[in-house]
C-alpha cells in the first residue's frame, strides 16, 4: 500500500518568508507525527496528533511554527518568518497506535536563503 | 527524561564480516526501543523494535539487537555484512506517558561496508 507522503520534496524559501509543508499519513494511521533533521543529528522531534487534536505540541521551537490536521489525516506544518536557522529536513511520521513502529515519510528539505 | 546514545559516529566493517552498531539507553519505566536506518535522500525504515519478550529481536534485512537490561544496551547485529547495508543508523527510545507520544533518536551512526 502507499506509504507516508510529502510534499513538496524540496522548498527554498527567502528569509522571513512564509511556506506551509504538507504530509500524507497511511490512510487509516490515527497518529501522526513531524520531525526535524539538521544535518548531522537524528530527527527531533516536533509535535504528536492523535487524530485531529495536537497533543503534544512541545518541540516546536517557537510560536513561528505551528501546525494542523483539521480533519485527522493530512497535516500540515506552516512556518512564519522564515529563518535560516529553520534550514533543515522535515519528517513526518504515522502509526496505526503507540505500539507499532512510526512509518516516516521521504522528507522535505527546507532552504531559507 | 529518556534519551539513548550512540558512542560511535562510524563503524567501518568488510563485507561479510560480523557487525555491531552500540546504543546505550536511559530511560525511566520500561524501555521501548527501536533501530532505524536511513539511506541518502530516502526517509527513515524501521528495522527492528523491542517492546517486552525475547531479549534477541529479529528485524528486516537479516538485522538483530540484543536487548541487555543490567547494560541498559539495545546494540545492532548482523551476521554478515553487506555492501548495500551501508547506510546511517539510528536507535531510537519511544516516550510514551500522558499525552505524549514521541520517538527520541540517538545522533546516528554511519556504517561503511567494503568490498
Amino acid at each position: 500500500g502507499a506509504g507516508v507522503s510529502q510534499t513538496p520534496s524540496n522548498k527554498v524559501t527567502e528569509k522571513g518568508k512564509y511556506v506551509e509543508l504538507r504530509c500524507d499519513p497511511i490512510s487509516g494511521h490515527t497518529a501522526l507525527y513531524w520531525y526535524r533533521q539538521s544535518l548531522g543529528q537524528g530527527p527531533e522531534f516536533l509535535i504528536y496528533f492523535q487524530g485531529t487534536g495536537a497533543a503534544d505540541d512541545s518541540g516546536l521551537p517557537n510560536d513561528r511554527f505551528f501546525a494542523v490536521r483539521p480533519e485527522g489525516s493530512v497535516s500540515t506544518l506552516k512556518i512564519q518568518r522564515t529563518e535560516r536557522g529553520d534550514s533543515a529536513v522535515y519528517l513526518c511520521a504515522s502509526s496505526p497506535d503507540p505500539l507499532r513502529e512510526q512509518y516516516f515519510g521521504p522528507g522535505t528539505r527546507l532552504t531559507v536563503t | 527524561a529518556q534519551s539513548v546514545a550512540q558512542p560511535e559516529d562510524q563503524v567501518n566493517v568488510a563485507e561479510g564480516n560480523p557487525l555491531t552498531v552500540k546504543c546505550t539507553y536511559s530511560v525511566s519505566g520500561n524501555p521501548y526501543l527501536f533501530w532505524y536506518v536511513q539511506y541518502p535522500n530516502r526517509g527513515l525504515q524501521f528495522l527492528l523494535k523491542y517492546i517486552t519478550g525475547d531479549n534477541l529481536v529479529k528485524g528486516s534485512y537479516g538485522f538483530e539487537a540484543e536487548f541487555n537490561k543490567s547494560q541498559t544496551s539495545f546494540h545492532l547485529k548482523k551476521p554478515s555484512a553487506l555492501v548495500s547495508d551501508s547506510a546511517l543508523y539510528f536507535c531510537a527510545v519511544r516516550d510514551i506517558g500522558g499525552n505524549t507520544d514521541k520517538l527520541i533518536f540517538g545522533t546516528g551512526t554511519r556504517l561503511q561496508v567494503f568490498p
